[in-house]
């Protein structure tokens, strides 16, 4: 069983839509979780980190975390058709900070 | 360019022969990472190096993959006797240790024929 499991998608939705991305981890030793966003040929970037549970917002993105569930959600207000793109669930492993374990990424595309 | 720098960008070579990619991190971060991504998957990590002690190795990093660090500043990654199972995109990343704040750069590309 993959550590951290994730819809691969694809997730289409029209622009101005909330979008609901979401993970599933199994090991509940760490609290680390992170949300990177991919765009075609580029390498992941760090949208928002959350530590344990409860909710962190930046500006049109919410990260969630739910350890009771050991779900992670991150939300999109307002998606836009720049927000097109592969969105990556990560979490720390162990105690390590050289060990990201991340989702298989859900692709999602915001219609204009 | 501040961020991290990858090359070359894609890398086409035939099964047996040797390829190397290099790395620039982010010049004041010390620690800096290999990562493996296929088609449709998340990004696997490979190893790990603080500074230019290689600290952490995944069992992905078979005994044909070597990773350098030599100076602390920039990485090598050489795969020696290519497979078609190697064809991947090979990330790199940089962090101040302590950060959470990893920076991929745009991978190296490798098709194996």
């Amino acid at each position: 069983q993959k550590e951290v499991e994730q819809d691969p998608g694809p997730l289409s939705v029209p622009e101005g839509a909330i979008v609901s991305l979401n993970c599933t981890y199994s090991n509940s030793a760490f609290q680390y979780f992170m949300w990177y966003r991919q765009y075609s040929r580029k390498g992941p970037e760090l949208l928002m980190y959350t530590y344990s549970s409860g909710n962190k917002e930046d500006g049109r993105f919410t990260a969630q975390v739910d350890k009771s569930s050991k779900y992670i959600s991150l939300f999109i207000r307002d998606s836009q058709p720049s927000d097109s793109a592969t969105y990556l669930c990560a979490r720390l492993y162990g105690g390590s900070q050289g060990n990201l374990i991340f989702g298989k990424g859900t692709k999602l595309s915001v219609k204009p | 360019d501040t961020g991290v720098s990858q090359d070359p960008r894609h890398k086409i070579t035939k099964r047996g022969q040797n390829v190397t990619f290099r790395c620039d991190p982010i010049s004041e971060h010390n620690r800096l990472y290999w990562y493996r991504q296929t088609l449709g998957q998340g990004p696997e990590f490979l190893t790990y190096f603080q500074n230019e002690a290689q600290l952490e190795k995944s069992r992905l990093l078979s005994d044909r993959f070597s990773a350098e660090r030599p100076k602390g500043s920039f990485s090598t990654l050489e795969i020696q006797r290519t497979e078609q199972g190697d064809s991947a995109m090979y990330l790199c990343a940089s962090s101040l240790a302590g950060s959470w704040g990893y920076t991929f750069g745009s991978g190296t590309r490798l098709t194996v024929v």
